[in-house]
């Protein structure tokens, strides 16, 4: 299957700063990459719709303004946390789409963030 | 209408069992359905995936089962290894759509 990959895959900051999480496609091209989120022992929670060169589409009760996401290019989307608090503590994973044939999703390894 | 419903929520068996996941959806649009699973600490991956035009697909151990008739769908894993512990999401999508997750199953496979 395709490859995607995530840096950092851990991070520790203090609260109130930003954090920047990168996603890249590594043997293909995507201009559809997703962010989620989850939490232990739960099922992944969409944030939203990366498509390359537009803005992103944030699902419902997701703040725009504290999870940036940028698509800048075919291989890469990029999920900053803005002025974090130890409550966006969690494991974000980023997936890409393959798009033709079954259009399949593949995702990343996972980033997980903690906010002291 | 959005729902896809998964269970059980665990699931323990002995070495070369053979464990059942099941699902069921609601929205009759759905026209992809992925299983995924994930290892604690990492992320998803892609098993298999089946379109609603065939009733059966089988890669390797892993064999999904569809009924579209009673709108379900079912991750069987043959001979079952402890390397297979981990937790497995059932998905499901409308054309290019987001993909709509169950609430995961946790499979404990033991020697």
């Amino acid at each position: 299957g395709a490859v995607v990959s995530q840096h950092p895959s851990r991070v520790i900051c203090k609260s109130g700063t930003s954090v920047k999480i990168e996603c890249r496609s590594l043997d293909f091209q995507a201009t559809t990459m997703f962010w989620y989120r989850q939490f232990p022992k739960q099922s992944l929670m969409l944030m939203a719709t990366s498509n390359e060169g537009s803005k992103a589409t944030y699902e419902q009760g997701v703040e725009k303004d504290k999870f940036l996401i940028n698509h800048a290019s075919l291989t890469l989307s990029t999920l900053t946390v803005t002025s974090a608090h130890p409550e966006d503590s969690s494991f974000y994973i980023c997936s890409a789409l393959v798009a033709g044939g079954y259009n399949e999703q593949f995702f990343g390894p996972g980033t997980r963030l903690t906010v002291l | 209408q959005q729902q896809v419903k998964q269970s059980p929520q665990s699931l323990i068996v002995q070495k070369g069992g053979i464990p059942i996941i099941n699902c069921a959806y609601e929205n009759t649009a759905f026209d992809y359905f992925p299983w995924y699973q994930q290892f604690p600490g990492k992320g998803p991956a892609l098993l298999i995936a089946i379109r609603p035009d065939v009733s059966e697909k089988k890669e390797g151990r892993f064999t999904i089962s569809f009924n579209k008739s009673a709108k379900q769908f079912s991750l069987h894993i043959m001979d079952s290894q402890p390397g297979d512990s981990a937790t497995y999401f059932c998905a499901a999508r409308s054309g290019t759509d987001k993909l709509i997750f169950g609430t995961g199953t946790r499979l404990q496979v033991f020697p």
